[in-house]
């Protein structure tokens, strides 16, 4: 079965660094592309952006190119976000996704970060 | 990337059909045929029910159909069910940027 498998909630102050992960199974995980998405507080859904674990290419949407970091390790399964320094309005649900061709086949149960101080 | 517009609420009665449309331009919707529709509860994580334009995965039931004209994309419920109630979200390819998720539609079985 294909499953993804995220860290869980975390609690931050605003200034703090946080990193979540996203840990596969049931495929070859460096195969597929992973997204991550973000889910405000009784909002809609936004692309992050997206890495392809074998070569880590990665393309971030442009809202949040600069702000986020996304990478891999494909020797341990493993997709990544991170945050340097938090703010408040950093606080969101974010799931990460496996791409199959253009839509997303199976999500994580995502991870909730809230930052407060 | 501005998100795909769809109409912020639908409602139906059971075994009514509704319709929700997800409209976007010439570099995504209505410049591939990569739109897929996903379904998600409350406090739950979002499931595909539609992949390229009207492909349905397996599993999910026949009750949701997809389609596409232009540069706006269509999903149908027919037979609403009280189990179909929940937030529905399109999203498309682009050559923009990578993909671009709808607006999101909630829909309510009166």
């Amino acid at each position: 079965e294909v499953q993804l498998v995220q860290s869980g909630a975390e609690v931050k102050k605003p200034g703090e660094s946080l990193k979540i992960s996203c840990k596969g199974s049931g495929y070859t995980f460096a195969n597929y592309w992973i997204g991550w998405v973000r889910q405000m507080p009784g909002k809609g859904l936004e692309w992050m952006g997206i890495i392809y674990p074998d070569d880590s290419d990665t393309r971030y949407s442009p809202s949040f190119q600069g702000q986020v970091t996304i990478s891999a390790d494909k020797s341990i399964n493993t997709a990544y976000l991170q945050w340097s320094s938090l703010k408040a309005s950093d606080s969101a649900m974010f799931y990460c996704a496996r791409l199959l061709a253009a839509s997303i086949d199976t999500w994580g149960q995502g991870t909730l970060v809230t930052v407060s101080s | 990337q501005s998100a795909l517009t769809q109409p912020a609420s639908v409602s139906g009665s059971p075994g009514q059909s509704i319709s929700m449309s997800c409209t976007g331009g010439s570099s995504d919707v209505g410049g591939y045929n990569s739109v897929s529709w996903y379904q998600q509860h409350p406090g739950k994580a979002p499931k595909l029910v539609i992949y390229d334009v009207s492909n349905r995965p397996s599993g999910v039931s026949n009750r949701f159909s997809g389609s596409k004209s232009g540069n706006t994309a269509s999903l149908t419920i027919s037979g609403l069910q009280a189990e179909d109630e929940a937030d529905y979200y399109c999203n498309s390819y682009t050559s923009n940027t990578t993909h671009v998720f709808g607006t999101g539609t909630k829909v309510t079985v009166l």
